[in-house]
């Protein structure tokens, strides 16, 4: 059974970093085109970044810069390493799979306050 | 950027319509155009994809339609159960994006 399990939401000051896992299980991460996806508190959905399978990565404009996508074939683990963040990337972020994204984990809320 | 417009932004309804939901893109996008539902403090659902494309586990009353710029997504004979938010997303160019979502509302 395919599952995704995000994790490493929190609250964190504006400037700061914060790494976000998602934990992948019943496929390895090498084969699949993963992503991240946002949603702020009551608003829409956000693309934020892909990590192909085969290796490329590309990121929305809004976190350009900030945000870093990698992968741990090893521990089958997709990462979104962000930092210098803002007050509008408060938001719970959704790990999915596949193009267009089938598989959604629950979700991990960052919530970027002073 | 690919901009997707949907509308309208809410709609209540009462059980068995039939709702219908647009989404125009901006430019072009083939038929790489998917639909999700999300219900509350839920993850989205895939339920139609490329356009027109329903598979197993989607109830049949979920169809959509649509190439190019136009899309629509029809939800037949409504149940209390479609109360949710519905969303089009475009993985036809890089950023992918989302529409605005359409609320669903039973009366």
């Amino acid at each position: 059974e395919v599952q995704l399990v995000e994790s490493g939401g929190t609250l964190i000051q504006p400037g700061g970093s914060l790494r976000l896992s998602c934990l992948a299980s019943g496929f390895t991460v090498s084969g699949y085109y993963l992503t991240w996806v946002r949603q702020a508190p009551g608003k829409g959905l956000e693309w934020v970044s892909v990590f192909y399978a085969g290796g490329g990565t590309y990121y929305a404009d809004s976190v350009k810069g900030r945000f870093t996508i990698s992968r741990d074939t090893s521990k089958n683990i997709l990462y979104l390493q962000m930092s210098s963040l803002r007050l509008e990337d408060t938001a719970v972020y959704y790990c999915t799979r596949d193009s267009p994204p089938f598989y959604w984990g629950r979700g991990t809320l960052v919530t970027v306050s002073s | 950027e690919i901009v997707l417009t949907q509308s309208p932004d809410f709609q209540s309804v009462t059980p068995k319509e039939k709702v219908i939901i647009t989404c125009r893109a901006s430019q072009s996008i083939g038929n790489n155009l998917h639909w999700y539902q999300q219900k509350p403090d839920q993850s989205p659902r895939l339920l139609i994809r490329y356009a027109s494309q329903s598979f197993s586990g989607v109830p049949s009353r979920f169809s959509g339609s649509g190439s190019g710029t136009q899309f629509t997504l029809t939800i037949n004979d409504l149940e209390a159960e479609d109360a949710a938010t519905y969303y089009c997303h475009q993985n036809s160019g890089f950023p992918l994006t989302f529409g605005g979502g359409t609320k669903v509302e039973i009366k």
